[in-house]
């Protein structure tokens, strides 16, 4: 039963560009959070996405935004990338509100 | 706001020795705690979770206690070994209808063989 994915592993990008981070939950799942860990840190929650819907969002600008998909996959897209966008990603899914969250490897994402 | 802290940062023990890690949160209002593992450049593995109902959990080598009223919890981890070696995080999730979870920084933990 594989678990949370993510893709890519790794991406280096330009300051000003845009990205794209894509996440597949656990099977039976159907709830899809994303986290942004600087080194060092603790995640910080970005958003929350259920039955397509951005359920919760954190504190963090609307150049961060999401979209699940019907089979409850979800991207995280980031536009105009600055150097403090340099972190791992995190994608996080659970099978409801009375679960614990189950976490992916991550994307490890830095801006240039 | 909910803020989560774990102390120490880091601790180093021998092999063979019990770890007491600690995470304290301001807000008792929690609907449930997680405990994570991280390994270097990984993603988080999830350890035990604890429902606000619930005092402690237990799986092999590890328990973790829950006192909402003071706004702790406690990870034991018993007869430490080697591959223990990582980062642990604490998580806590709010009230039902808050679904984030709020993250501690961490303690980073070193066993030596």
């Amino acid at each position: 039963d594989a678990g949370v994915t993510q893709s890519p592993t790794h991406l280096i990008k330009t300051r000003g560009q845009q990205v794209t981070l894509r996440c597949s939950p656990k099977s039976g799942h159907d709830t899809v959070s994303w986290y942004q860990q600087a080194l060092g840190q603790g995640p910080q929650f970005i958003f929350q996405y259920y039955e397509e819907e951005e359920r919760q969002r954190g504190n963090f600008p609307d150049r961060f935004s999401g979209h699940q998909f019907p089979n409850y996959s979800s991207e995280l897209n980031v536009n105009a990338l600055l150097l403090g966008d340099s972190a791992l990603y995190l994608c996080a899914s659970s099978p409801g509100p009375n679960y614990g969250y189950t976490f992916g490897s991550g994307t490890r994402l830095t801006v240039v | 706001k909910q803020e989560v802290t774990q102390i120490p940062a880091a601790l180093s023990v021998p092999e063979g020795e019990n770890l007491v890690l600690n995470c304290s949160f301001t807000d008792s209002a929690i609907y449930n705690l997680q405990w994570f593992r991280q390994d270097p450049g990984k993603g988080l593995t999830s350890l035990l979770l604890i429902q606000s109902s619930q005092r402690e959990q237990t799986s092999g080598r590890l328990n973790a206690s829950l006192d909402k009223s003071s706004g702790r919890s406690t990870l034991y981890i018993a007869a430490s070994q080697p591959g223990d070696s990582a980062t642990y995080l604490c998580a806590v999730r709010n009230v039902s209808n808050d679904y984030k979870l709020s993250f501690g920084a961490g303690t980073t933990v070193t066993v030596r063989a």
